[in-house]
């Protein structure tokens, strides 16, 4: 059981790239999402999917863009990187609604330097 | 929106000695659930406890246990009988039970045990 997969785990980026981090989950989870996690900040939600075909704006969006074809995959891309865009950032999935077992499965992460 | 703080950047205890983190949480609505999720060093985010919030009582996981005082908005952390596996960050998260059920966390508490 694979859970949510991220790749790659690490990546240097120039200032204008444009790159796309993958996400997959193999546990039919209608829910995905984004997160960046800064120093000092927690983690912020970027964008996120409660299905295929359906993605909405977090907390952060500026700079990103995701897109859901399918159940498995939720694929974030960044346009033209920017040195503020440095970050490591993970992906989650879980079902749709919280009950009071759900849990949301979080990738290994993906430290990106953009320089 | 909702806001969650952990205003403890940093800590260090003893192996053995028992740690209390602390967060408060900001929001208007009535039900929601906490949790408090373990980052260590591999990156990797485990969920350590969660709270629903229309529970009185206090959730419990073996060495860890949460302080939850729902009029207050606050929501600790004590991790007993402290282990030198459970040098991480910690951070505190929010999630409403209606609407997106979008996942706030606070900045984070580095705890280190000490040997």
């Amino acid at each position: 059981n694979a859970g949510v997969t991220q790749t790659p785990k690490f990546q240097v980026l120039k200032t204008g790239q444009s790159m796309t981090l993958q996400c997959a989950q193999d546990m039919n989870h209608e829910y995905m999402s984004w997160y960046r996690q800064d120093p000092g900040m927690g983690l912020r939600l970027i964008h996120y999917s409660v299905g295929a075909g359906i993605t909405d704006q977090g907390e952060v969006p500026n700079g990103y863009n995701v897109s859901r074809s399918t159940t498995e995959d939720f694929p974030l891309r960044l346009l033209s990187a920017a040195p503020s865009q440095t970050s490591v950032y993970f992906c989650a999935s879980r079902r749709t609604y919280f009950t009071g077992n759900t849990e949301a499965f979080f990738g290994q992460g993906t430290r990106l330097t953009v320089v | 929106a909702q806001t969650v703080t952990q205003s403890q950047p940093e800590m260090s205890v003893q192996e053995a000695e028992t740690v209390t983190l602390s967060c408060t949480y900001d929001t208007s609505e009535n039900n929601y659930y906490l949790f408090w999720y373990k980052q260590p060093p591999s990156r990797q985010m485990i969920l350590v406890i969660r709270q629903e919030a229309y529970k009185q009582q206090n959730a419990t996981e073996n060495r860890f246990s949460v302080n939850f005082q729902k009029a207050a908005k606050s929501f600790s952390l004590k991790i007993s009988d402290s282990q030198l596996g459970d040098t991480a960050m910690y951070f505190c998260a929010f999630t409403l039970i209606q609407g997106a059920q979008k996942l706030v966390f606070g900045q984070g508490t580095r705890l280190t045990i000490n040997p």
